[in-house]
This record gives C-alpha cells, structure tokens and sequence, in this order.
C-alpha cells in the first residue's frame, strides 16, 4: 500500500524559503505526477503545483514565480521551495500521489505537515 | 475567488439523501473528483473520474455531471458522512487544478 509522508521545518521566518520533502513508500513514483497541495487554518485546499516523473513540473499561476518543485527518483522522494514567504503561507502542506489521464484525482495523501510563517 | 463553485454548506436528515455540487466552465470537458475531509485529517478521495470509487469508499456515494455542474451524492447519509467536501477539476485553461470551496455537510 502505498503510503506519503511530509517531513521539513515547522516554523519558517518571513521572507525566507519553505523546504518540505515527501517520501514515497510501499510503491513506485514512476508513470505518476505528485502533486503538492495546501490548506491554510479554517480555510479551503489549494493546489500549488506538481511534477512528473520525468521532471517536468506545473504550478499553480498565483504562486508559480516562487514555487520550485524537484524530485529524487532514486530516493522515492520530491521536495517543494517557497521562496519569500509570509504570514499567508502559513498552513498544512499535503504531499499526494496524482493520476492524470485527461482527468485528475489525488491518492493517496500525505497527513499533512503544518508550516507557520513568523518571525 | 476559486473557478469550481461549492455551497458553503449543506446539511440532511440521518438516513435521507443529499445532492453537493460543484459548479465550473472546465466541468463542461473535466470530470472533476470529491474528497471527504474529517476534522484535524487529510482530505480522501470519494469519487474520480466518470462515476468512481475507490477501493474501501462505500456505494453509497455516487458522481455525476451536467453541462457546468457535477454532483456528489450521498444515498442514505450516515452520521460518519459529517466532513468537508471538495471537489477538483482543471481550471478554465485547462493546464491547471483546482480545488473548488468546499460544502461543509451536517448529518442531523
């Protein structure tokens, strides 16, 4: 069964970058996207953007000038980079196992790792 | 503001159906997928693609679409049901996902 988990800094200071990695288990990153998605306290989910496994990657518009997304095949692993951070980045970062055949679905996700921006 | 609609909240009776929608331009070309998520859990995915559910989701959730609008339905709501819903599709460009709103659901 495949199994994602997040891992990275709890706490980040305005202005600098946010680094969180998610490790694949029990299961094969190849012939998939994996996805990052987050969700600020109270509020709604967000997609910020994802990548293949052959590298190419795709983020969401609002946030794509800070979004980086980068992955180690040979780790089963992908990292995620928000750069310039601040108080509304603040919030549970999913990492998910991403289908896309000209539909999209998300699965299985990560339990989430929550990131608070302050100083 | 999100390009994938969802009422704010809806709630039924114990045991009755309830029809949550989600409503987008992109659902015209898009199957969207539903995820359940329970307080302080990660979201689950309940349905995707035409009308799917994977393995352990139980057949009383069912998908549908028409023209902009694609509907979660829960036949027999169960106390276990209360959750946020949400649904995903692409956004009107196509190149792009995102996440409707989401429907806060009570089980009364």
């Amino acid at each position: 069964q495949v199994q994602l988990q997040e891992s990275g800094p709890g706490l980040v200071k305005p202005s600098e970058t946010l680094s969180l990695t998610c490790t694949v288990s029990g299961g094969s990153i190849i012939n998939y996207y994996l996805s990052w998605i987050r969700q600020p306290p109270g509020k709604g989910l967000e997609w910020i953007g994802y990548i293949y496994y052959t590298g190419s990657t795709y983020s969401n518009p609002s946030l794509k000038s800070r979004v980086t997304i980068s992955l180690d095949t040979s780790k089963n692993q992908f990292s995620l980079k928000l750069s310039s951070v601040t108080a509304a980045d603040t919030a549970v970062y999913y990492c998910a196992r991403t289908y896309s055949s000209g539909w999209d679905w998300f699965d299985p996700w990560g339990q989430g790792t929550l990131v608070t921006v302050s100083s | 503001s999100s390009e994938l609609t969802q009422d704010p909240a809806v709630s039924v009776a114990l045991g009755q159906t309830v029809r949550i929608t989600c409503q987008g331009d992109s659902l015209r070309s898009y199957y969207p997928s539903w995820y359940q998520q329970k307080p302080g859990q990660a979201p689950v995915l309940v349905i995707y693609g035409k009308n799917n559910r994977p393995s352990g989701i139980p057949d009383r959730f069912s998908g549908s679409s028409s023209g902009d609008t694609a509907s979660l339905t829960i036949t027999g709501a169960q106390a276990e049901d209360e959750a946020d819903y949400y649904c995903n599709s692409r956004d009107s460009s196509g190149n792009h996902l995102v996440f409707g709103g989401g429907t806060k659901l009570t089980v009364l």
